[in-house]
């Protein structure tokens, strides 16, 4: 399977504390992008890679969320001292820039965190 | 504001029915319009991409249609099956800025036989 992978499916923790979550993108793509999803909502952007370097974050990424991608090809995300207000779906997506705009990002399956 | 509004919010119909979702944008500049199926629990898949030049872009019983003038859009299902159940999300991408996708909060499809 090339398409984009997340890991792991499904996480439940304790508020307080930290999870870390994996996306391995379809292997050319230089952009990976971080969303997360409540339900009945579509996705919200979170922070987004060119390569290795992290390019954009929202606002919605608070100081208990970091996310790395050190070699440009996988990367993770982190939330410390989870809240319960964390309990989302996490979806990696990954797509090829050309410079000329407009490329698709394919998307993972995407993470489902449950914060108890 | 760059905002992309879907509606109904949720749907329910008969298998074998046709139904129409609908797709409001005030993206700009605008460079395409996407449909998106969100089964639950996953990630969404793209169904069609539409361009400004493009009105009608069919795949298999899916077809949509791009206003690009009163920048609206629509994604119509003709004889339902119960896999098409899921969330139907539609996304803009803006033609400058590299975070430059605008998602909707999705059309909630639901087919009962």
């Amino acid at each position: 399977d090339t398409g984009v992978s997340q890991n792991p499916r499904h996480k439940i923790t304790k508020r307080g504390q930290n999870v870390t979550f994996r996306c391995d993108p379809i292997s050319e793509h230089n952009r990976l992008y971080w969303y997360r999803q409540t339900l009945g909502q579509g996705p919200e952007f979170l922070t987004y890679f060119q390569n290795e370097a992290q390019l954009e974050k929202s606002r919605l990424l608070s100081d208990r969320f970091s996310a790395e991608r050190p070699k440009g090809s996988f990367s993770t995300l982190e939330i410390q001292r989870t809240e319960q207000g964390d309990s989302a779906m996490y979806l990696c997506a990954s797509s090829l820039a050309t410079g000329t705009g407009g490329e698709t990002q394919y998307f993972g399956p995407g993470t489902r965190l449950l914060v108890l | 504001k760059n905002q992309v509004e879907q509606s109904p919010q949720s749907l329910i119909i008969l298998e074998g029915k046709n139904c129409t979702l609908q797709c409001n944008y005030t993206v700009s500049p605008f460079s395409n319009l996407r449909w998106y199926k969100q089964d639950t629990g996953r990630g969404p898949v793209s169904l069609t991409i539409m361009t400004f030049s493009e009105n009608t872009k069919s795949n298999g019983r899916y077809t949509a249609t791009l206003d690009a003038d009163t920048k609206q859009s629509s994604l119509h299902i003709t004889a339902s099956q119960l896999s098409d159940s899921a969330s139907y999300i539609c996304v803009v991408n803006r033609q400058t800025g590299a975070n430059n996708l605008f998602f909707g909060t999705g059309t909630r499809l639901t087919v009962i036989p």
